[in-house]
């Protein structure tokens, strides 16, 4: 059974701080995605990565997925208010691509003035 | 263009009724998802649909769910015999091919009394 473990689950920080979250899973997989969910709100994308060594980034926040690891962090720079969130890490249950998606239990982040 | 819709956005009912859950995926794309969120947890896969077929239905949680896309678009999720184990937010997902991003709906919060 695939498991995706996501640490922290909460995380409290303040503006202008640097911090990363990290996301284990247990099986073969190339293909990992990152969402956010506000509070209420369904899920948004926020990167997809493919491969091993991949490395994306948008505006504050930069993930990387390292295959032979089984590990991606989402890393924040020099964080603001607005990107408290949930951040959830998913993978494909089999790893090929077109299946459903493992989530983790989600990284509650509050991003205090 | 218009993302994912899910309707109702709330659905209240008794235990032991019947309910359905429609979901609208993105014009185009052919792979259709539902998940289940409960509170404080991530979401967790259901069904998988490729075109008209249900190519993956090994989340469903038992024989009182069952989920169809007749025409290839349009999925109805359908639980029989409600119990309050299954009051959640349900999910619904869609990507272009299946091995890809998927863009999730609004939900449906399911009550059950």
């Amino acid at each position: 059974e695939l498991k995706v473990e996501q640490n922290p689950l909460f995380l409290s920080m303040q503006e202008g701080k640097n911090y990363t979250i990290y996301c284990n899973y247990s099986t073969t997989s190339d293909r990992l995605y990152w969402y956010r969910q506000d509070p209420g709100k369904s899920l948004e994308s926020l990167f997809v990565l493919l491969s091993n060594g991949a490395v994306k980034q948008e505006g504050r926040l930069m993930a990387s997925l390292d295959t032979k690891a089984r590990l991606s962090t989402l890393h924040i720079t020099a964080a603001v208010h607005d990107l408290s969130a949930t951040y959830f890490c998913a993978v494909d249950i089999r790893g090929g691509g077109a299946d459903g998606l493992t989530f983790g239990k989600g990284t509650h982040l509050i991003i205090q003035p | 263009g218009a993302g994912v819709s899910q309707t109702p956005s709330n659905k209240v009912t008794e235990k032991g009724k019947y309910v359905e859950l429609r979901c609208d995926p993105i014009s185009g794309h052919t792979a259709l998802y539902w998940y289940r969120q409960s509170l404080g947890q991530g979401p967790e896969f259901l069904i998988y649909f490729q075109g008209t077929g249900a190519a993956d239905d090994s989340g469903l949680p038992n024989d009182r769910f069952f989920a169809v896309r007749p025409e290839g678009s349009v999925s109805t999720l359908k639980i029989q015999r409600t119990e309050r184990g299954d009051s959640a937010v349900y999910l619904c997902a869609s990507s272009y091919t299946g091995a890809g991003e998927q863009f999730f709906g609004p939900g449906t919060r399911l009550t059950v009394l």
